[in-house]
């Protein structure tokens, strides 16, 4: 069961970067934050996760605020191929990942 | 490296039929996950396999749905006899260990009980 809630959905001019915001405002000590994204017709794509501290990787970047209630999903240059839905899920390592019905963002040209 | 596979790519079945979909996870992953993901939702989980074990079975409707993992390495998922509701895709996925890490997903059975 879903503990975090997202916006239903968002725009982004291509090329500008996409915030996608996520509030977790009962999240555990030990619980994660997790971001996956659905591109139409394909499987969830995992791009990134953390505890406490920042993260980026090639993909995107992740805030977490310091009382971790919250977070944001960043990618630095929207193109029309992160048109997708994105996934924010909270878990403790080794419990399952509970989907909610996430942010569908359109990047616009 | 190769990522899960998945088979068929679509069905269409008439409610009461049976149906089977196939999954090769990525080599090496010990645990293996089917999703079911109705149109609109996000995906849930129906089974979790490590290796060839189940882990945790307890959304899945056992009255009408079965899966196995023979090996520990493919597993088969079942709906026998399948219902309109049933009509969804169903995802595989698979993982190294259960760590911190994300998982692999595969493309995805669409359904469609007619």
């Amino acid at each position: 069961d879903a503990k975090t809630t997202q916006p239903p959905s968002m725009d982004c001019a291509e090329g500008r970067a996409a915030n996608l915001p996520c509030n977790h405002s009962t999240i555990s000590g030990n619980e994660y934050v997790y971001w996956y994204r659905q591109i139409h017709s394909q499987g969830p794509q995992y791009i990134i996760h953390g505890l406490k501290n920042n993260e980026t990787n090639e993909m995107a970047s992740l805030i977490i605020t310091e009382d971790r209630k919250s977070s944001t999903l960043i990618l630095p240059h929207a193109t029309l191929r992160d048109t997708a839905v994105y996934y924010c899920i909270v878990r403790v390592v080794g419990n399952q990942f509970y989907f909610g019905t996430g942010t569908s963002l359109t990047v616009i040209p | 490296e190769a990522g899960v596979a998945q088979s068929p790519r679509y069905k269409i079945i008439e409610k009461r039929q049976s149906v089977a979909f196939w999954c090769n996870p990525i080599s090496g992953h010990a645990t293996l996950y089917w999703y079911q993901q109705i149109l609109g939702q996000g995906p849930k989980l129906l089974i979790q396999f490590q290796n060839n074990g189940v882990v945790d079975d307890s959304q899945l409707p056992k009255d009408r749905f079965s899966a196995e993992r023979l090996k520990g390495v493919d597993s088969t998922l079942k709906i026998q006899p399948a219902k309109l509701e049933d009509s969804a895709v169903y995802l595989c996925a698979s993982s190294l260990e259960t760590g911190t890490g994300g998982y692999t997903f595969g493309s995805g059975t669409r359904l469609t009980v007619v």
